[in-house]
Order: structure tokens, then sequence, then C-alpha cells
């Protein structure tokens, strides 16, 4: 059973497009993440969610929307998208916030034409 | 703000060879020092953390890690190598209220028969 999942695992789009990222978590955490890796692997936390409520939005254009429908969801929704977007996208969780291990997915791969 | 360096992008070893992976970091109050561990297409899974205590860490997998505040580091090592050992390992620090983790730009170990 996979404790942190993504949808799609890869995405190909065409620029000015509106794609969708989905993440969902069995593990019962309160805490949510999602993170960027460029194309020299450079790891970047772009939200965090606690509880459903937005705690960290570290300066990502407003294309991009996070949503939390429930605590056991984070969704990341990219409007027009560009081609520096292309990246791939982890999720995470964490049982709580305060907690020091975050679980990760297995990404998913954004490629924008 | 905290910041990791991983001065090595790929480290090339034989198998059964010693390996270490250097992480030095850079923060102005206690930090918890996290190595991650990225194998090929999948997402990061802990290898090892310290929080406080004792320097010498171990982790999963035969690592082992030590914390050093005097030099600011945080080294990687496993005694002998395995082919399936080949990865992408992320250092990565976080503030004490682990709001966020805040990762190097990785080392890749490359090992060969």
């Amino acid at each position: 059973d996979t404790a942190v999942s993504q949808t799609p695992k890869y995405l190909v789009t065409q620029m000015g497009n509106d794609k969708s990222i989905k993440c969902e978590q069995n593990l019962g955490h309160d805490t949510m993440y999602w993170y960027k890796q460029d194309s020299k692997k450079f790891l970047k936390i772009m939200f965090s969610y606690n509880n459903k409520e937005l705690i960290i939005n570290e300066t990502v254009p407003n294309r991009f929307s996070p949503k939390s429908p429930d605590k056991a969801h984070l969704n990341l929704h990219i409007n027009s998208l560009e081609l520096g977007d292309s990246a791939v996208y982890f999720c995470a969780s964490s049982p709580r916030q305060g907690t020091d291990t975050q679980y990760f997915g297995p990404g998913t791969r954004l490629t924008v034409l | 703000a905290q910041s990791v360096t991983q001065l090595d992008s790929q480290v090339p070893v034989f198998e059964e060879a010693p390996v270490e992976l250097r992480c030095n970091y850079s923060s102005s109050v206690s930090v918890y020092l996290f190595w991650y561990v990225q194998y090929p297409n999948q997402g990061l899974q802990l290898l090892l953390k310290y929080l406080s205590g004792s320097t010498l860490v171990k982790g999963i997998n035969g690592f082992e890690a030590e914390f050093n505040k005097s030099q600011t580091s945080f080294h990687l090592r496993k005694p002998s190598v395995h082919i399936s050992d080949t990865a992408e390992y992320f250092c990565a620090v976080s503030d004490q209220g682990f709001q966020k983790l805040v990762f190097g730009t990785g080392t890749r170990l490359l090992v060969s028969p």
C-alpha cells in the first residue's frame, strides 16, 4: 500500500495550458508539502499545509494554487503553464506540524512543451 | 537563513569500497540534519537524521553520519558500498520548528563493479 501517492506520474502539456497534480496520503498525517525538483536535481519547498490550512508559501508565482479538500489530500493546480515549470514535483507529508520526518511521494514529472 | 552545501555533485566508487559524501550547513540557530536518498525514478527516502544526543548517527542500509558542530558538517559514510547504493543523496537542514526542509543540491553516488 502506497503511503504517499501522486497522480499522474508523467504529465506532458503545451505552454499556456492549465493542469493539476493530485496527492493523497493514507498515513493519517496532518501536514503535507509540495516540493519542486528542477533539472539540476535542486529540491525546494513550495507550499506546506497543516490540517488544510496554508502554512508556508515560498514566494511561488500565483499561477500555482494548492488546494487541500481534506487533510489527506493536497492538490496542486498550475495555470498558464510556462517552459520553466518543467520539473519533477514531489508531495510529502509528516505526522503533524513541527515533526521531523517527511515522507515523500514518487513524484510527478511535468514537461511543458 | 539556513543553507546546505554539498560540494560533490558526483562521487564514483567501486563496489565494496568505502565512501564519504560531504555536507556542510549554515545556520544561526540550532539545527536538525537529515540525509535522504533518491533511487532512480523514485521519491526521497529518509536515510538518517540528527536531532540531538550522540553525534554519530546510524541509519538504514549501513549508512552513518557524524554531526560536527565546530566544522558545521554532517558527512555521510558507508564502509563498503553495493551496486544497489547507486542513487542521488540529499543532505537537508531544518529549523527547530521543523516547518520546512532546506536541501542541498545532491550528490550522485555511482557504484561500479
